[in-house]
């Protein structure tokens, strides 16, 4: 079963890219990678979804190396109010037995 | 604009009460989560149903049980609500087939005295 780790927290400043890893070093063959973010007293908010390589979106890029191991996301340019929580998902639904595990979120600090 | 509501932004409840949370999805959405979020530990799954009726555990489920009689609503229920039951609730809901986004409400802050 997948287990995923993300960074606690990071910081970065405002017109910066920030690149937020999760490892999944058991993810399985059916397993998608999606990103969630939360802000305070607000429920999470899908960011970006994928299964490999590259995926973009408005937002986000999504980068899943050919091993998928690993999956990083990418905020492009990031501004105050992207200051949130960051929580990495691997979604297993093998057959009818679903797991959803989800990585203990990256708190993400953008400074001015 | 989709919507998922819950009953409650705020609850205050004794030990040994009965404590219903109540979700309520507009999406007709297939799949309907319960999840608790405490510091430190992120979101974990307490319980999920993919259908009416239909009901699986997640990874935390003693000490609560869920109902889904109709498709637009999933309860979480505390048969008999204890102080280390004091967390965020979250309820989600998503439509099929997996995986598929996820849409949360704005959760539930539940103190248990």
């Amino acid at each position: 079963l997948a287990k995923t780790t993300q960074p606690i927290s990071m910081d970065s400043y405002e017109g910066q890219e920030v690149n937020i890893t999760c490892s999944h070093n058991n993810i399985a063959t059916n397993d998608y990678i999606t990103w969630y973010q939360q802000f305070p007293s607000q429920g999470p908010r899908f960011i970006i979804q994928g299964y490999k390589t590259k995926v973009t979106n408005e937002v986000a890029s999504l980068f899943i190396p050919a091993d998928r191991k690993s999956s990083t996301l990418s905020l492009p340019r990031v501004s105050l109010s992207d200051t949130a929580v960051y929580y990495c998902l691997v979604d297993s639904n093998a057959g009818n037995n679903r797991k959803l595990i989800w990585g203990l979120g990256t708190s993400l600090a953008v400074n001015p | 604009d989709v919507k998922v509501t819950q009953s409650s932004r705020y609850l205050v409840k004794r030990t040994g009460e009965k404590v219903f949370l109540e979700c309520v999805q507009d999406m007709d959405h297939e799949n309907m989560f319960w999840y608790r979020q405490d510091p430190g530990l992120g979101l974990r799954l307490i319980y999920f149903s993919y259908d009416v009726k239909m009901k699986e555990k997640g990874d935390i489920p003693e000490g609560y049980s869920v109902s889904r009689e109709k498709k637009e609503r999933f309860s979480l229920i505390l048969e008999s609500a204890s102080t280390n039951q004091t967390s965020m609730y979250l309820c989600a809901s998503s439509g099929s087939p997996p995986p598929s986004e996820q849409y949360f409400g704005p959760g539930t802050r539940l103190t248990v005295t």
